[in-house]
């Protein structure tokens, strides 16, 4: 089945406490991007990369970090995480002139 | 990128078409109109796409006006799980393609 796949699907977290949330396609999609979304301020994009070894900030890059090493994998990490980042992240995956799949979504808290 | 405006809300009785307009009045000639859908807090789904022809899917159509300034989505027949947010997007080739730019969409609420 194709599938975006993100973990976890929730995680609450401590201020300063380094974590990663994995995303993985099993597409074979050049494109892969992240998303955050918040009341009132629907979905932006923090980060995309448009093949391995290449990626581009979005909207909202700050206090994020990605990595391309592979096609199938676009990790999206918070090195020191705060309370304003936490949020409903989506990953998702495409080519080009095709549609975007979604994963399901990380909520995450940070307290 | 061009912009969209949608309408923020609309209520559609089960049963009967829903009708989404949408407005891409800065569109360029290579941009495509995608429409996704997002049910409550679940990762945006697909529904149809199209650049300048009208569109059907088996969850939808798409009709885009000759100028290409705005489009409909259109649920023929709706239903209690067609409540969702709608989101029309412009998308471009390229290295861009990867930058989907979501506006507020609008809230389709379908009562019974």
């Amino acid at each position: 089945e194709a599938q975006v796949t993100q973990n976890p699907r929730y995680l609450i977290t401590v201020t300063g406490k380094k974590l990663t949330v994995t995303c993985s396609q099993n597409m074979n999609h050049e494109y892969m991007s992240w998303y955050r979304q918040d009341p009132g301020l629907g979905l932006r994009q923090i980060y995309y990369s448009m093949n391995v070894e290449v990626t581009d900030k979005g909207d909202v890059p700050e206090g994020y970090k990605v990595s391309r090493k592979e096609k199938r994998n676009f990790p999206l990490i918070l090195e020191s995480p705060s309370p304003n980042q936490t949020s409903l992240y989506f990953c998702a995956s495409s080519n080009l002139n095709t549609e975007a799949f979604f994963g399901q979504g990380t909520r995450l808290t940070v307290v | 990128d061009a912009k969209t405006t949608q309408p923020p809300s609309m209520d559609c009785a089960e049963g009967r078409a829903a009708n989404l307009p949408c407005n891409h009045s800065t569109i360029s000639g290579n941009e495509y109109v995608y429409w996704y859908r997002q049910i409550h807090s679940q990762g945006p789904q697909y529904i149809i796409h199209g650049l300048k022809n009208n569109e059907t899917n088996e969850m939808a159509s798409l009709i885009i006006t000759e100028d290409r300034k705005s489009s409909t989505l259109i649920l023929p027949h709706a239903t209690l799980r067609d409540t969702a947010v709608y989101y029309c997007i412009v998308r471009v080739g390229g290295d861009s393609w990867g930058k989907l730019q979501f506006g507020a969409g609008t809230q389709v609420v379908v009562t019974p």
